[in-house]
């Protein structure tokens, strides 16, 4: 079975900007996670959808963090405006009936 | 609210050697799922075991076996004759259900020396 995509894999951009992160979970999968994880951490949970509901969105920066899975499968995370201390790589996961949890390989931003 | 703790954050070892790698967690729900991660240089996350928080028994696979304790409410793991290629950062994680978000600990890198 394919994967979870993630992309882009690496972006770079000034603090103030926007940026956009694209996750496509395993076909089938009706929760889908998107983490950080920030460099010497372990990920932290952002956001989980059940379908293209919020589940959790308790640690998602709401001020400057959205995202929105529509029709219940691809999901979209964006950050608008940028921190420098959003600089982390943004994993998204996706799982299933088994329990299992599926990662993708991430999306690493940088902001300088 | 749940914790994971992972107290060491780097171990180096030669390769050969066995290394265990301490896992402590917090919570206070009697249904839980615990589980190893391993995170390559390339950063994608690679899913090594689960257990349900009902299972202690312990379980070996090849070179890696693991450790349940309820007790001390602790998931230990361990490499046996370790290789260059363990070398990652793992992870330990605890979720409440199945399904759930999974709370990780901070990591331990693993530096396997030839």
């Amino acid at each position: 079975e394919a994967g979870v995509a993630q992309s882009p894999r690496y972006k770079i951009i000034e603090k103030r900007q926007s940026v956009a992160f694209w996750c496509n979970p395993i076909s089938g999968h009706a929760t889908l996670y998107w983490y950080q994880q920030i460099l010497g951490q372990g990920p932290k949970l952002l956001i989980q959808f059940q379908n293209n509901g919020v589940v959790d969105d308790s640690q998602l920066p709401k001020d400057r963090f959205s995202a929105e899975r529509l029709k219940g499968v691809d999901s979209t995370l964006k950050i608008q405006p940028a921190k420098l201390e959003d600089s982390a790589v943004y994993l998204c996961a996706s799982s299933g009936d088994n329990y299992g949890y599926t990662f993708g390989s991430g999306t690493r931003l940088t902001v300088v | 609210a749940q914790k994971v703790t992972q107290a060491q954050t780097e171990i180096s070892v030669v390769e050969k050697e066995d290394v265990t790698l301490d896992c402590v967690y917090e919570t206070r729900d009697t249904t839980y799922y615990l589980f190893w991660y391993k995170q390559p240089p390339s950063g994608e996350l690679v899913f090594l075991i689960r257990r349900n928080s009902f299972d202690e028994q312990n379980e070996i696979s090849g070179r890696y076996s693991w450790n349940f304790q309820k007790s001390t409410s602790s998931f230990n793991f361990t490499i046996t004759a370790s290789q260059v290629v363990d070398s990652a950062v793992y992870f330990c994680a605890l979720s409440l259900n199945a399904g759930n978000m999974l709370t990780f600990g901070g990591g331990t890198r693993l530096m396997v020396k030839p």
